[in-house]
C-alpha cells in the first residue's frame, strides 16, 4: 500500500517556466488537497478536491491550477513560476474526514 | 479570522518524563481538532482527532484534551523517549470536513536522553 506519492522530490525552475507536481493516492480517497509549508507560515491549503471533477480553491490558490479526472490523482501546475512560489508542497488525501494522509513533499526552488 | 498558536519555543526535556504541548485558538470551536507529527524532511503524520464534544482522547502514550471554554487543547506524550523528537503540528477543522483546516506553526520537542 503506497498511501499518498508526489513526484519529483526536488525541482529548480527558472522565472517563467512551468511544471507540473504529481500526486497519487491508492486509498481511495475522495478528498485531496494541496498544501504549501514556508518557515513562519506554517502549511496553507492552495487548492482541494472532494472527488473527481470537483475542485474548489483554499487560502492561496493564485498561480496554481488543479484539476480532477480520476480518484487517484491531483496534479498541481504552477503556471508561470515565480520566485515567491519557492516552497516544500505537500499532497494530502482523506476519506470525507478524519485523518489526512501527507506525501513526503515536493521541495521547489524557482531562481 | 481564526488564529491559531502553539508554543513558539522549542520544548526541551528529559526522557521519561511528560511533555505537553498547547494550541490556542482566537474564534469559533472547530468541529475536530488534529493533532500531527512532522519530522524534518517528511510529511506530517496523524495522531489524534478530537471532536468538540470530547473532553479528552488517549492512544497509547499519547492524550489529547479539548476545552472548548478555554479555547485550548493540550497534547501529552507521557514517558518520552529521544525518538518522540519531532514538530508537533496542531490543525483546527470548523467544518468537520477537511475542506479547509487551519494550521499552527508547530511546536518543536526534543527530548534527551
Amino acid at each position: 500500500n503506497a498511501g499518498v506519492t508526489q513526484t519529483p522530490k526536488f525541482q529548480v525552475l527558472k522565472t517563467g517556466q512551468s511544471m507540473t507536481l504529481q500526486c497519487a493516492q491508492d486509498m481511495n480517497h475522495e478528498y485531496m488537497s494541496w498544501y504549501r509549508q514556508d518557515p513562519g507560515m506554517g502549511l496553507r491549503l492552495i487548492h482541494y478536491s472532494v472527488g473527481a471533477g470537483i475542485t474548489d480553491q483554499g487560502e492561496v490558490p493564485n498561480g496554481y491550477n488543479v484539476s480532477r479526472s480520476t480518484t487517484e490523482d491531483f496534479p498541481l501546475r504552477l503556471l508561470s513560476a515565480a520566485p515567491s512560489q519557492t516552497s516544500v508542497y505537500f499532497c494530502a488525501s482523506s476519506q470525507v474526514t478524519g485523518e489526512l494522509f501527507f506525501g513526503e513533499g515536493s521541495r521547489l526552488t524557482v531562481l | 479570522s481564526q488564529k491559531i498558536e502553539q508554543n513558539s519555543e522549542a520544548l526541551n526535556i528529559q526522557e521519561g518524563k511528560t511533555a505537553t504541548l498547547t494550541c490556542n485558538y482566537t474564534n469559533y470551536s472547530p468541529a475536530y481538532l488534529q493533532w500531527y507529527r512532522q519530522d524534518p524532511g517528511r510529511g506530517p503524520v496523524f495522531l489524534l482527532l478530537i471532536r468538540e464534544n470530547e473532553k479528552e482522547k488517549r492512544k497509547e502514550r499519547l492524550k489529547v484534551t479539548f476545552d472548548t471554554t478555554l479555547k485550548q487543547s493540550l497534547f501529552h506524550i507521557t514517558a518520552s523517549q529521544p525518538a518522540d523528537s519531532a514538530t508537533y503540528l496542531c490543525a483546527l477543522d470548523k467544518a468537520g470536513n477537511n475542506r479547509k483546516l487551519i494550521w499552527g506553526l508547530g511546536t518543536s520537542l526534543a527530548v534527551n536522553p
